[in-house]
């Protein structure tokens, strides 16, 4: 059965500073994993697709990266702002194309 | 061009009763997704109905139940409601086929609250 965990659960950091969200999965046999962002009582929004294939993927401020092998992902905000604020999730899909999530990590940036 | 609108917002209910969450997907999208997100937890993968159809189910009991209509949207029942399935209820819609179907846009929720 896959698990993923995200660390930290929490951060919170002042404005401007870059950050790196983790996310890890204990099965490697993945179909792809997708970094979502979900606001305070709000849906989720996707911000990155990353095909099991692929090493990284970029998106403006956001880059995240892949490790198979290692069962790891990350998730790189660069100069972060306050709007940035939110929990930030990782989802994994495998082989039965059901995505599992991690319980993510919330993130405060402070002015 | 709207978004995945789902609906009620919100609703509480009583142990034993039972609740219908509805979910309308974005314009051209053929498949739905629902998933339950407890406080504090990732959302769980509940099941997903593509052409009315059940396709895919997450480790739920049979209390939950769904219905996909021609026009796309599709219904979460919950029989028999337990306190623990107080929680955000999620739908997500996407298109079948090619990199597209991975993704996945979300409503905004049903928050159900069981007493």
């Amino acid at each position: 059965k896959q698990e993923v965990t995200q660390i930290p659960a929490a951060l919170s950091v002042p404005e401007g500073e870059n950050l790196v969200l983790n996310c890890s999965f204990t099965d490697s046999a993945i179909y792809n994993l997708q970094w979502f962002r979900q606001d305070p009582g709000k849906g989720l929004t996707s911000l990155l697709l990353i095909q099991s294939s692929q090493r990284e993927q970029t998106s403006g401020r956001l880059n995240a990266s892949l490790d198979k092998s290692s069962g790891r992902s990350t998730l790189y905000i660069a100069a972060s702002q306050p709007g940035d604020s939110a929990t930030y999730l990782c989802a994994v899909k495998g082989g039965s194309y059901i995505p599992t999530f991690g319980r993510g990590t919330s993130l405060i940036v402070h002015p | 061009d709207a978004g995945v609108t789902q609906s009620p917002t919100h609703l509480i209910k009583t142990r034993g009763q039972q609740v219908t969450l509805r979910c309308s997907p974005k314009s051209g999208h053929d498949t739905v997704s629902w998933y339950q997100q407890a406080l504090g937890q990732g959302p769980q993968f509940i099941f997903q109905y593509y052409e009315e159809e059940e396709r895919q189910r997450g480790n739920f009991p049979d209390r939950f139940s769904g219905h996909q209509f021609p026009n796309y949207s599709s219904e979460l029942n919950v029989n028999a409601l337990l306190l623990g399935d107080s929680a955000l209820y999620l739908c997500a819609s996407s298109l079948v086929g090619g990199i597209s179907e991975n993704i996945q846009y979300f409503g905004a929720g049903t928050r159900l609250s069981v007493l």
